[in-house]
């Protein structure tokens, strides 16, 4: 079956622009990742969502990062008043719920280039 | 916090060669901990996994075993193939928060030469 797809693949963005970033988690995965992988700092984890629970946005490094995920599938990240620290590949993955063990499934990210 | 320290690479090593990526970690309670490989172009996948201490993971040729003695999760296959190229990454799984997010070490890159 389809795995986990993000969109684009590639964003090209100038210092200070929003952006956008949509993760397409596998159907019936109802647990929902978003991490930022950057030269350096290895994977982070960012915001994360569980059906209609309030996210846990622990991971989220400034108020210029957001996320929401409607209907329990489709999620989007954004950025605003983007920065150059911002660059990175941002990862989606999404889970099944049950289970604390299961296997978090990833996309194959969004390079992020901030100028 | 919990964190996971991975040996720095690039490694380089000759096809049929013994590989050993070393992994610590430091958590609180009994984490699980996890192989991630990313080869050139593609998503992150699950490589093996151990929930508890003296498990071995295994796949692929690769093994792990979870050493709570020396919070340990040493990676190693007896003989590497070009194939096996890719950024490998450490990580254990943090349920504090029943969030489930996966901690990750800052991944070691493998090349394997002919």
């Amino acid at each position: 079956g389809a795995g986990v797809s993000q969109s684009p693949s590639n964003k090209v963005t100038e210092k200070g622009k929003d952006v956008e970033l949509r993760c397409d988690p596998i159907s019936g995965h109802t647990a929902l990742y978003w991490y930022r992988q950057s030269l350096g700092q290895g994977l982070e984890f960012l915001i994360y969502f569980q059906g209609n629970s309030a996210p846990d946005k622990s991971g989220l490094p400034s108020d210029r990062f957001s996320a929401e995920r409607t209907g329990g599938s489709v999620s989007t990240l954004t950025i605003q008043r983007t920065q150059q620290e911002d660059s990175a590949v941002y990862l989606c993955a999404s889970r099944r719920l049950a289970g604390v063990y299961n296997e978090q499934f990833f996309g194959p990210g969004t390079r992020l280039t901030v100028l | 916090g919990d964190s996971v320290t991975q040996m720095e690479g690039p490694v380089t090593l000759s096809e049929e060669a013994f590989l050993t990526i070393n992994c610590t970690y430091t958590a609180t309670g009994y984490p699980s901990l996890f192989w991630y490989v990313q080869y050139p172009g593609e998503g992150l996948q699950l490589l093996l996994k151990a929930t508890k201490a003296d498990d071995k993971g295994s796949n692929k040729g690769f093994e792990a075993t979870y050493r709570k003695e020396t919070t340990s999760f040493h990676l190693e296959k007896g003989s590497v193939q070009v194939s096996d190229s890719a950024v490998y990454f450490c990580a254990l799984l943090y349920s504090g928060a029943g969030s489930y997010q996966l901690t990750f070490g800052k991944g070691t890159k493998l090349s394997v030469i002919p």
